[in-house]
């Protein structure tokens, strides 16, 4: 199953609303999951079955989708936000993931 | 503290080998699926591999079957990645990987990684 993720980069400023879509190949319902990473660190769980927030992740991600599109929203842009998201399909092996998206100031 | 370290990464030439290493501490590593997963320099995420808790079962992406081998030792909170005939694609960070119990194959812990360069 391939993910397409889009854009694979954005610049954006604090306060703004960021939005990244994970389209997927085929339909996964929502075994869909979403990643951040910081440079030079491991991912983070973020969210997974497409909406659930992981515990201690802040309120301002949010995420929806089924079938084969899904969206990561930030509301509002924190400084501390500005990293890479991945979106990982979970229906099967082999995992797969998408090719990521930056967000940057 | 919930914890993943990997050990064993460097530098090896075509068609060499190498074992990577990773031990969990801080939970019951033998109640957890674990996998690896790696990540090209500047690169996105890719999975590696998969092995069960009891290591009865195990997947592996296409372009590494036959090459690497999972394995772990749940009495030294242990998994391996053993990796053979390796290529110059290769060459990433590896990552090892906690799946969670109640998440379905959800990363929920993942080790800092360690560095495999493949280069004559």
């Amino acid at each position: 199953i391939q993910l397409t993720q889009s854009p694979s980069s954005l610049s954006a400023s604090v306060g703004d609303r960021a939005t990244i879509t994970c389209r997927a190949s085929q339909a996964i319902a929502r075994y869909l999951v979403w990643y951040q990473q910081k440079p030079g660190q491991a991912p983070k769980l973020l969210i997974y079955s497409a909406s659930t927030l992981q515990s201690g992740v802040p309120s301002r991600f949010s995420g929806s989708g089924s079938g084969t599109d899904f969206t990561l929203t930030i509301s509002s842009l924190q400084p501390e936000d500005f990293a890479t998201y991945y979106c990982q399909q979970i229906n099967g092996y082999p995992l797969t993931f998408g090719g990521g998206t930056r967000v940057e100031i | 503290e919930v914890q993943l370290v990997e050990s064993g990464g460097g530098l090896v030439q075509p068609g060499g080998s190498l074992r990577l290493s990773c031990e969990g501490t801080g939970f019951i590593f033998s109640s957890h699926w674990m996998d690896w997963v790696r990540q090209a320099p500047g690169g996105g995420l890719e999975w590696v591999a998969h092995i069960k808790q009891d290591g009865s079962e195990t997947y592996y992406l296409d372009s590494v079957r036959g090459r690497f081998t999972i394995s772990r030792d749940n009495a030294k909170n242990s998994l391996s990645l053993q990796m053979n005939s390796l290529r110059v694609e290769d060459t990433a960070r590896y990552f090892c990987a906690r799946v969670s119990p109640v998440l379905g194959r959800t990363f929920d812990v993942w080790g800092q990684g360690v560095l495999v360069t493949v280069s004559s």
